[in-house]
């Protein structure tokens, strides 16, 4: 299995710039989260999807901040315009969703810095 | 008050200790419990899931203390390999499979 597959896995941008972060979930899994983490702040969940659909976006920092899940095999984030402040470790997360099962296999993550 | 919170270390102990550390939630009705590791630069990895009875799984045991609000990892025979931050995760009774992680705890274990 080839698990969470996240792009690109590093990405150096400008303030100002659009960043679109990707994210291929593991198959058959039905949830899909996107996280942040920085030392700050910890691992905070932003959005998750359930069969492709929203359910929760409270943890959306802003208007600046969007995501998307077309289909069941990807879904991307996307940042316009970034600032400095989003400089973090984007994690993408999948689950089955099986009551009992809901464990959460994350991704890579993808090292974003803003200058 | 953070939902969970965690003693953010670093616990450094040498090799063959015992360590434990300690996860508090806030939400009463939360009903799923994980504790996750991540090494450093890499994605949190699940380690174990937090039974009610209490779970143990070679030299890892986990326990929850569901009238005091916390769950608890202990490690035996401490490894170098496991040098890692420790992050536990909690779900609520109606937050579908969302989880709020703990900001993690850094075992450091040293020869």
């Amino acid at each position: 299995d080839a698990g969470v597959i996240q792009s690109p896995r590093h990405e150096v941008t400008e303030m100002g710039q659009e960043v679109t972060l990707r994210c291929k979930p593991i198959s058959g899994h039905d949830y899909l989260f996107w996280y942040r983490q920085t030392m700050m702040r910890g691992l905070e969940l932003l959005i998750y999807f359930n069969n492709n659909v929203p359910i929760d976006d409270s943890g959306m920092p802003e208007d600046r901040f969007s995501a998307k899940m077309p289909n069941a095999s990807f879904s991307t984030l996307k940042i316009q315009p970034s600032e400095p402040r989003d400089s973090a470790v984007y994690f993408c997360a999948s689950s089955k969703g099986e009551e009992g099962t809901d464990t959460q296999y994350f991704g890579p993550g993808t090292r974003l810095t803003v200058l | 008050r953070k939902e969970v919170e965690q003693d953010p270390g670093p616990f450094n102990v040498p090799e063959g200790a015992t360590v434990a550390f300690n996860c508090t939630y806030s939400n009463s009705a939360s009903q799923s419990f994980f504790w996750y590791r991540q090494d450093c630069r890499k994605e949190p990895k699940l380690l174990m899931s937090v039974y009610s009875s209490g779970n143990e799984d070679g030299r890892f045991t986990a326990q929850l203390n569901r009238a005091s609000q916390y769950i608890s990892l202990l490690i035996r025979d401490s490894k170098l390999s496991d040098s890692a931050t420790y992050l536990c995760a909690v779900n609520g009774d109606n937050a579908g499979n969302m989880l709020t992680f703990g900001g993690g705890t850094r075992l450091m274990v040293k020869p």
